[in-house]
């Protein structure tokens, strides 16, 4: 069985710092690995992901996350977070072998401060 | 952009009562499944469901919960008598076909906020 574990509940920054939200995994078997953001008021959407290839892979709006597989980890980051960022940022795994639910980390809330 | 909508965003229900949540997926999507989310927990897989039967489910989908997909559009979860604890977000999500890239993401709807009095 999947797990994930976000080791930070919340994350408070200030705006145009740089910030690392901390992903960690266990698994058996293969797996596809999800970072999802949940803005105030709205449902989850997917911010990127990873599947196979490159380790690294990045969104459209300036977040990016290394799957390391020897540390079983997959952390979100970006050298420079804005008001915007403001959200829940959930990490999800899900098995490479057939099974199709996702299995999702506790959540991390990031605050932004002016 | 196609987008999973669901109804109604809150219920409010006494325990004991019957509740039927409803989700329309994406059109072309093949994949549905349903998520809830305890106040202050993690998101939790309920169940999934492809060609018109459930593909996996998980321990917390015991027999108060159903699924069905009633016509070409609509994707249901009820349960049949609620229980304080059912209270919870419930998210609805859908999926494109395994083997393309685009069968790996899972689309979520904006969630129904479910409260049992």
């Amino acid at each position: 069985a999947q797990s994930v574990t976000q080791l930070d509940s919340q994350v408070p920054v200030f705006e145009e710092a740089p910030v690392e939200l901390r992903c960690n995994y266990s698994s058996s078997v293969s797996v596809y690995l999800f970072w999802y953001v949940q803005y105030p008021n709205q449902g989850l959407q997917l911010l990127l992901k990873y599947l196979s290839g490159s380790t690294l892979v990045e969104s459209i709006n300036g977040f990016e996350a290394e799957f390391n597989k020897s540390q079983t980890s997959f952390h979100l980051r970006t050298p420079s977070v804005h008001i915007r960022d403001t959200a829940e940022y959930f990490c999800a795994v899900r098995s490479g072998m057939g099974a199709q639910k996702l299995v999702f980390g506790q959540g991390t809330r990031l605050t932004i401060n002016p | 952009e196609p987008e999973v909508t669901q109804t109604p965003s809150h219920q409010v229900t006494q325990m004991g009562q019957e509740v039927i949540l409803r989700c329309v997926p994406i059109s072309n999507h093949l994949y549905f499944y349903w998520y809830r989310q305890i106040l202050g927990q993690k998101v939790e897989f309920l169940v999934s469901f492809y060609n018109n039967e459930i593909s996996e489910k998980s321990e917390i989908f015991d027999d108060q919960f159903s699924v069905e997909r009633p016509d070409g559009s609509n994707f249901t979860l009820k349960i049949r008598s609620t229980k304080l604890e059912d209270s919870a977000m419930y998210f609805c999500a859908s999926s494109g076909p395994m083997g393309t890239s685009g069968g790996h993401e899972q689309f979520f709807g904006p969630g129904t906020r479910l409260t049992v009095l």
